[in-house]
């Protein structure tokens, strides 16, 4: 069975300082791995995703098979990156797999 | 008006009404989802429609009734539901299940 695991429901921060939102998921596949960001009274929304590697809003997040974890990344917060993190991952050699969203990592970021 | 919409945005309802939400989106996509988010389970997939056709359902009580008549858009039939049920319903769409889901921005349901 397929699980994502975000051990921290809430995470604070002061501005400047790293940024790191913890995923590790459990999977027999090869997943892709996405990050989403849910800003407040904004959509969901894609931050990232594995498979582009790239850097979004100072964001970065690299799989680590070994860990299996995709933790995502910045080394310094910004006041407007406070919001609402879903680490989200998908077999995608398996057809009939489902995207699921972990629990979500509220980030908080102090001034 | 581009992306995913859902209307409407609030709706109040009582334990014996029934009510629809409404999602179309104008991507062209193949893929569309309805979640749940509430305060206890922060998102929750109730169901997956691809080109059309039902292929996710997760165990979501009767009470709650999907349609997608074409690939724009998609409904979501509700009756008798239970206080229980109030959250922020949110709809998406991908190209293909493998791809990024976009979010319309949900509507917020209230069950009294």
């Amino acid at each position: 069975a397929q699980r994502v695991t975000q051990p921290e429901k809430l995470l604070s921060v002061f501005k400047g300082a790293p940024v790191e939102l913890k995923c590790n998921y459990s999977y027999s596949g090869s997943p892709e791995l996405f990050w989403y960001v849910q800003y407040s009274r904004q959509r969901l929304q894609l931050l990232l995703r594995h498979i582009s590697r790239e850097s979004i809003k100072g964001f970065t997040a690299d799989l680590n098979k070994g860990e299996t974890s995709f933790h995502l990344k910045k080394p310094f917060a910004q006041e407007e990156d406070s919001a609402m993190y879903y680490c989200a991952p998908f077999d995608h050699m398996n057809r009939d797999d489902k995207i699921i969203f972990g629990k979500g990592t509220r980030l908080h970021i102090l001034p | 008006e581009t992306g995913v919409t859902q209307t409407p945005r609030h709706l109040v309802m009582g334990m014996t009404n029934k009510k629809s939400l409404k999602c179309e989106q104008h991507l062209g996509h193949n893929a569309m989802y309805w979640y749940k988010q509430s305060a206890k389970k922060p998102l929750e997939l109730m169901f997956v429609y691809s080109l059309e056709e039902r292929v996710e359902n997760n165990s979501v009580p009767s009470r709650f009734s999907p349609e997608c008549p074409n690939s724009s858009h998609l409904f979501l039939h509700l009756h008798t539901l239970q206080p229980e049920d109030s959250a922020l319903y949110l709809c998406a769409s991908s190209m293909d299940r493998v791809e990024t889901q976009y979010f319309g921005p949900g509507t917020r349901l209230l069950v009294l």
